[in-house]
């Protein structure tokens, strides 16, 4: 079956680093783009970051860009997020999502990875 | 940038029927997804391009999207339909999807 797992979490410092993956399963993974999607403690859904098959098309949400790095390794069915200069407000737990293509619906998701930015 | 606005919150009883809007300047242009999350557990989707149901959904769960609005409804609905529901879209002028603030479906 299909499956996302994602993993890297953790509890970082300010101003720290920590990378993410995300280990798919079950399906051809070059075929689908792949997205980060973020949920801080009792919020709603924030996107973060997504990227296309090959990876030529990457985009960011405002308030990462500069600071994090999607990428993924089709040989390794991962994907993976590397977040530098992390703030209190990057405290969240990140999931790892899979869409056909642009206006599709992301499906299936991840269990996400709860990420800490505390002194 | 768009704007999905939703109600914090629905409440409905057992059995009755729930409804949870997600406004947007002319939505009834886009494709709309939903989302349903439970407490501690990853979103799963319920209802895509607007109306459109996964393998496995159940026929209760039903969408529509016209104008400003678009609509999830939520037919007889069961205690374990209780969670918080999230609408999405596709910002065509940035290419970034964008989400509901959320809904919390309570059922009393």
């Amino acid at each position: 079956q299909v499956q996302l797992v994602e993993s890297g979490g953790g509890l970082v410092k300010p101003g720290g680093s920590l990378r993410l993956s995300c280990a798919a399963s079950g399906f051809t993974f070059s075929d689908y783009y792949m997205s980060w999607i973020r949920q801080a403690p009792g919020k709603g859904l924030e996107w973060v970051s997504y990227i296309s098959t090959r990876g030529s098309t990457i985009f960011y949400s405002d308030s990462v860009r500069g600071r994090f790095t999607i990428s993924r390794d089709n040989a390794k069915n991962s994907l993976y997020l590397q977040m530098n200069s992390l703030r209190a407000e990057d405290t969240a737990v990140y999931f790892c999502a899979r869409f056909r293509l642009l206006l599709a619906p992301f499906d299936p998701w991840g269990q996400g990875t709860l990420v800490t930015v505390s002194s | 940038s768009y704007v999905l606005t939703q109600p914090p919150s629905v409440s409905v009883a057992p059995g009755q029927t729930a409804r949870i809007t997600c406004g947007g300047n002319n939505i009834g242009s886009k494709s709309v997804h939903w989302y349903q999350q439970k407490p501690g557990q990853a979103p799963v989707l319920v209802v895509y391009d607007d109306s459109d149901r996964p393998s496995g959904i159940p026929e209760r769960f039903s969408g529509s999207n016209s104008g400003n609005t678009a609509t999830l409804t939520i037919s007889r609905v069961e205690a374990g339909d209780e969670a918080d529901y999230y609408c999405q879209v596709w910002d065509s002028t940035s290419d970034h999807p964008v989400f509901g603030g959320g809904t919390k479906l309570t059922v009393l």
